[in-house]
């Protein structure tokens, strides 16, 4: 079974530049996450869906970020503007549900300088 | 709410044992365990439902006190792979079901 997919898997980007992650959660999971894991912050949660809608994004730390889940195979996390501030790995995460294992991608390490 | 890890690191000798604790403010509908090296994702140890049960896994084992918003992680005669973060993930009632907050990560390190 394929897992949660992410791309890029790295990604090196100048300030002000628009940059676009991209997931492919477990196919049958209705829930999709967006984390963000940062030495300082550890594992925070941006926001996440279940059925393609968003549950709660009061992680997202502030408008320059945002996410849309189209279609139940497909979410993208947006940063427009980057900041230097903004380089972490992003993880995609997706699950059944309620009381279920949620699984990792691989994450997407963000650099923005 | 973020649960709360103690201890932040733990440093061992491959044999020892170790406990780490994960406590809440809310009441809890689960917690999650996982383990992390670095450079890789987050990888699923184990799951607690709400009831108090206890869970193992070769050496590793959790308990989850409902009652209290606490659960344990009890690692045994432990081995060098079992260095790495780990993290308790904790999961509310409510209108947070299906959402995962997780602890700050407590660091164990095992030496020969």
């Amino acid at each position: 079974d394929a897992g949660v997919i992410q791309s890029p898997r790295h990604e090196v980007t100048e300030m002000g530049q628009e940059v676009t992650l991209r997931c492919k959660p477990i196919s049958g999971h209705d829930y999709l996450f967006w984390y963000r894991q940062t030495m300082m912050r550890g594992l925070e949660l941006l926001i996440y869906f279940n059925n393609n809608v968003p549950i709660d994004d009061s992680g997202m730390p502030e408008d320059r970020f945002s996410a849309k889940m189209p279609n139940a195979s497909f979410s993208t996390l947006k940063i427009q503007p980057s900041e230097p501030r903004d380089s972490a790995v992003y993880f995609c995460a997706s699950s059944l549900g309620s009381g279920n294992t949620i699984y990792f991608g691989e994450g997407s390490w963000l650099t923005v300088v | 709410q973020q649960p709360v890890q103690s201890p932040q690191a733990v440093i061992l000798r491959e044999g020892e044992d170790a406990v780490i604790n994960c406590s809440s403010s809310k009441a809890l509908y689960s917690v999650h365990w996982y383990r992390q090296k670095h450079g890789e994702a987050p990888v699923f140890l184990m799951i607690l439902l709400k009831g108090g049960e206890q869970k193992g896994h070769e050496k590793i084992s959790a308990s989850f006190n409902e009652k209290k918003q606490q659960s344990s992680l009890y690692l045994t005669a432990s081995q060098l792979s079992y260095s790495g973060t780990y993290f308790c993930g904790t999961e509310a009632g409510g209108t947070s079901y299906g959402k995962l907050t997780f602890g700050q990560g407590t660091i164990l390190t095992v030496h020969p």
